[in-house]
């Protein structure tokens, strides 16, 4: 098992481009998160879903977008990146049906948005 | 509104002393679950022990111990003994009831000089 898996790594962007963070995991969990990590400030909640079609927002949406079309894959979009999104963003998942389970988390993405 | 506070920032100890790292939480469920996850320089989140509110018992494994008490919402960490392998940050985390959401504190960096 890959657990979960994070793509791209690295991203440098320029103000304005957009892109997509992909994650993926294996172990069929029904829970997904996407965090971002500043110094100083632990993980922050974006977006997080509870199951195939799903999606709620956390505790910083803004300038974000998240779509789960297939249970295994939780995209992270940014539309217009700004400087204030250069952050390493982490996916989560976490199997449902206890709430005693932990996180399971990527390797994260560290982008950059000069 | 759920709240995780790592009060210490950075730590430096040198090899083979003992370490604790706090954790104070604040919740207003009766029913929840407190974790902490290692964050060592190459950046992956480790799962390292869970607890629910129900259970006070302290936890020991190996150099590790967990202190939970409820009286004072703190839920520490001792590292017995520590090595350089130990150097890392480390974040404590709090979910709620719901299960759905989870809240990090700000995470403590542990620097372990040889």
């Amino acid at each position: 098992n890959a657990g979960v898996t994070q793509t791209p790594k690295f991203r440098v962007l320029k103000t304005g481009q957009s892109m997509t963070l992909l994650c993926a995991q294996d172990m069929n969990h029904e829970y997904m998160y996407w965090y971002r990590q500043d110094p100083g400030m632990g993980l922050r909640l974006i977006h997080y879903s509870v199951g195939e079609g799903t999606t709620a927002k956390g505790e910083v949406p803004d300038g974000y977008n998240v779509s789960r079309l297939k249970k295994q894959n939780f995209l992270l979009g940014l539309e217009s990146a700004a400087p204030s999104q250069t952050s390493v963003y982490f996916c989560a998942s976490l199997q449902g049906g206890t709430l005693y389970n932990e996180q399971f988390f990527g390797p994260g993405t560290r982008l950059t948005v000069l | 509104a759920q709240k995780v506070t790592q009060a210490q920032t950075e730590i430096s100890v040198v090899e083979k002393e003992d370490v604790t790292l706090d954790c104070v939480y604040e919740t207003r469920d009766t029913t929840y679950y407190l974790f902490w996850y290692k964050q060592p320089p190459s950046g992956e989140l480790v799962f390292l022990i869970r607890r629910n509110s129900f259970d006070e018992q302290n936890e020991i494994s190996g150099r590790y111990s967990w202190n939970f008490q409820k009286s004072t919402s703190s839920f520490n960490f001792t590292i017995t003994a520590s090595q350089v392998v130990d150097s890392a940050v480390y974040f404590c985390a709090l979910r709620d009831n719901y299960g759905q959401n989870f809240v990090f504190g700000p995470g403590t960096r542990l620097s372990v000089l040889p």
